[in-house]
């Protein structure tokens, strides 16, 4: 069984800050982790995804995650917010193949000029 | 289709009537999901369709809800007697292969 939380239901950073969302994970198979981003009045789209391969990796619009397994976590960062990136963020876990993603409750991001 | 599309993109109802939301996946998407997303709960898992395998049903909340994939393409999701609690963004999403998970906007279901 796969599971994940996602600390902070509200994070606010300023213009130009570092942006970091949290994510611990909990899975009983070798993970596959996702990150989704969810603009107002929009669907989901996928920023970036980890399966196996490279521990760091780098998604659309300037994100990346680091996937660390002693720690469970898989952190979602940007060095420069931009005023576009609020939005609410998702983090994601599966086991492997089809199996249905198990959704965090979800990030808003609101970024201050 | 160039996406997954969801109807209607908004639904009002009254506690007690039964409602069908419809979701049209990519073309040639072999998996098929839909979730529920209520205010500062994230998304909930409903069920998953592959293929012609007998459906994941295990998230779904209640007998009350239902769906179905005819043709191996579209679905829909069944709410009997709606409930206020039932009232939320329901997602459909397909994926073919082993691309990313595709979403569709949505369809905002409200229960009065």
């Amino acid at each position: 069984a796969q599971s994940v939380t996602q600390l902070g239901s509200h994070v606010s950073v300023s213009e130009g800050a570092l942006v970091l969302l949290r994510c611990n994970y909990s899975s009983s198979v070798p993970p596959y982790l996702f990150w989704y981003v969810q603009y107002p009045n929009q669907g989901l789209q996928l920023l970036l995804k980890y399966t196996s391969a490279a521990t760091l990796v780098k998604g659309i619009n300037g994100f990346e995650a680091e996937f660390k397994k002693s720690e469970t976590s898989f952190h979602l960062t940007k060095p420069s917010a931009h005023m576009s990136d609020a939005a609410e963020y998702f983090c994601a876990v599966s086991g492997s193949g089809n199996t249905p993603l198990v959704f965090g409750k979800g990030t808003r991001l609101s970024v201050i000029a | 289709g160039a996406g997954v599309s969801q109807s209607p993109s908004n639904k009002v109802t009254e506690k007690g009537k039964d409602v069908e939301l419809r979701c049209d996946p990519i073309s040639g998407h072999t998996a098929l999901y839909w979730y529920r997303q209520s205010l500062g709960q994230g998304l909930e898992f409903l069920i998953y369709f592959q293929g012609n395998s007998a459906p994941d049903k295990s998230g779904l909340p209640s007998d009350r809800f239902s769906a179905e994939r005819t043709g191996g393409s579209v679905s829909t999701l069944t709410i009997q007697r709606t409930q206020q609690e039932d009232s939320a963004v329901y997602l459909c999403a397909s994926k073919g292969g082993h691309e990313k998970l595709f979403f569709g906007s949505g369809t905002q279901l409200s229960v009065l």
